[in-house]
């Protein structure tokens, strides 16, 4: 079973500028997470999708980044204009329906660096 | 407010030797419990997990843990460390309403030889 895919790997960019990074969840996975983990702590959640609804997005930053699940499948998480206390590795994660004895999957992360 | 304590940011171990990975959370009722192990350049990988039921838990590796009440803990355990086991563990509580992960700041693990 393919694990949850995650893309770009690393991205480097100048603050103001805007970036996206793409995850393709586990195949029939319905929830998607994106995390967000700055270095020595612990991922946050920034937003969580069930199918293409948004069930949770309390802690993103709307007035910078916003986040999409169109067809319920991969999703996109965009920052425009990046800060430098936006670099971080950003995570995807997948379970299988809602529920909070689903275990997780995460994917390997984008490494984002706003210089 | 729900939160997740790991006390210790870095431990050291040789190998071979017993670990202990400490993990307090808060939280009004009975969490689930998680814990998660990242190695570098990797993404999280579940260890084991808690919801109810006998409180020592078995997990992937030889990990094992115990969910003790009246201390809310949930300390990670493994009786002989391997060099391959260094990496950043996190332990993570759920709230029971929509599966949404607190994560603690995790410990970073070297074993030396």
């Amino acid at each position: 079973e393919a694990g949850v895919a995650q893309s770009p790997r690393y991205k480097i960019i100048e603050k103001r500028q805007s970036v996206a990074f793409w995850c393709n969840p586990i195949s029939g996975h319905a929830t998607l997470y994106w995390y967000q983990q700055i270095l020595g702590q612990g991922p946050k959640l920034l937003i969580q999708f069930q199918n293409n609804g948004v069930v949770d997005d309390s802690q993103l930053p709307k007035d910078r980044f916003s986040a999409e699940r169109l067809k319920g499948v991969d999703s996109t998480l965009k920052i425009q204009p990046a800060k430098l206390e936006d670099s971080a590795v950003y995570l995807c994660a997948s379970s299988i329906r809602l529920a909070e004895y689903n275990e997780q999957f995460f994917g390997p992360g984008t490494r984002l660096t706003v210089l | 407010a729900q939160s997740v304590t790991q006390p210790d940011i870095h431990i050291t171990v040789s190998e071979g030797a017993s670990l202990e990975l400490r993990c307090n959370y808060s939280y009004g009722a009975t969490p689930y419990l998680f814990w998660y192990v990242q190695s570098p350049g990797q993404g999280l990988q579940l260890l084991l997990k808690y919801f109810s039921g006998d409180t020592l838990v078995q997990g992937i590796k030889g990990f094992e843990a115990e969910f003790k009440r009246s201390q809310s803990s949930f300390n990670l355990r493994k009786p002989s460390v391997h060099w391959s086991d260094a990496a950043e563990y996190f332990c993570a509580v759920v709230i029971n309403t929509g599966n949404q992960f607190y994560f603690g700041t995790g410990t970073s693990l070297t074993v030396i030889p």
